[in-house]
């Protein structure tokens, strides 16, 4: 069975300064996804980033940026120039191909500093 | 925003009763999926299905049943509510299984 851990249950940062969110995982297979789903106070699920495992480039999307590492078994996320509206409990998650069944690591809840 | 819609949104309840939460989905997806989410664990799934009338269990299924009759619509059922199973509980869905899945709002159930 796939595990994800993320170490960090707390994390703050500085209005406008990047941040990194950290997650490891533990999986025999070759073929998976990777995903960050962010849930602010509103409790909605928010899917941020996506990411193949079969892709080398990590993925983009605006201010957030992944750093996959395969070898090492990480998916870091970085969020840059941190906005108040970036307050929430970040979830990363992984996927094994051909498996439907997601697996959520414990959370990390991040806080913004004005 | 994926059309999704969980009922009710909050509910209380006593230990012993049942109880159904429904999520209906209007984007015609085939993967529907049941979590529940507490303090420490992350999200949990519990059932999900790949089709009408086709569903399997997820990691957390004791005590929980479900059943999806029509393609929108997927229900999970406590026959007998315990304390244990207060929690929150999403619907999730996806095209297919290797997709992103996109959350419900979530249900608040608490059972006293």
């Amino acid at each position: 069975a796939q595990t994800v851990t993320q170490s960090q249950p707390e994390m703050s940062v500085q209005e406008a300064e990047t941040v990194t969110l950290s997650c490891t995982y533990d999986t025999s297979e070759s073929d998976y996804y990777l995903f960050w789903y962010k849930q602010p106070p509103s409790r909605q699920m928010i899917l941020v980033i996506r990411q193949e495992a079969y892709k080398q480039q990590n993925a983009t999307e605006n201010r957030f940026s992944v750093n996959f590492q395969k070898a090492a078994k990480s998916f870091s996320l970085k969020i840059s120039d941190s906005q108040l509206g970036d307050a929430a409990m970040y979830f990363c998650a992984f996927l094994n191909f051909g498996n439907e069944k997601l697996t959520f690591g414990t959370g990390t809840r991040l806080t913004i500093i004005p | 925003d994926a059309g999704i819609t969980q009922s009710p949104r909050h509910k209380v309840t006593e230990t012993g009763t049942p109880v159904t939460l429904r999520c209906h989905q209007t984007e015609n997806h085939r993967y529907m999926y049941w979590y529940r989410q507490d303090p420490g664990h992350g999200l949990r799934l519990i059932h999900y299905s790949y089709g009408v009338k086709d569903t399997d269990k997820g990691e957390v299924s004791d005590g929980y049943s479900v059943s999806r009759s029509k393609t929108e619509d997927f229900l999970l059922t406590l026959e007998s509510a315990t304390s244990s199973q207060t929690s929150v509980y999403f619907c999730a869905i996806s095209g297919q299984g290797n997709q992103p899945q996109h959350f419900g709002d979530g249900t608040r159930l608490s059972i006293l």
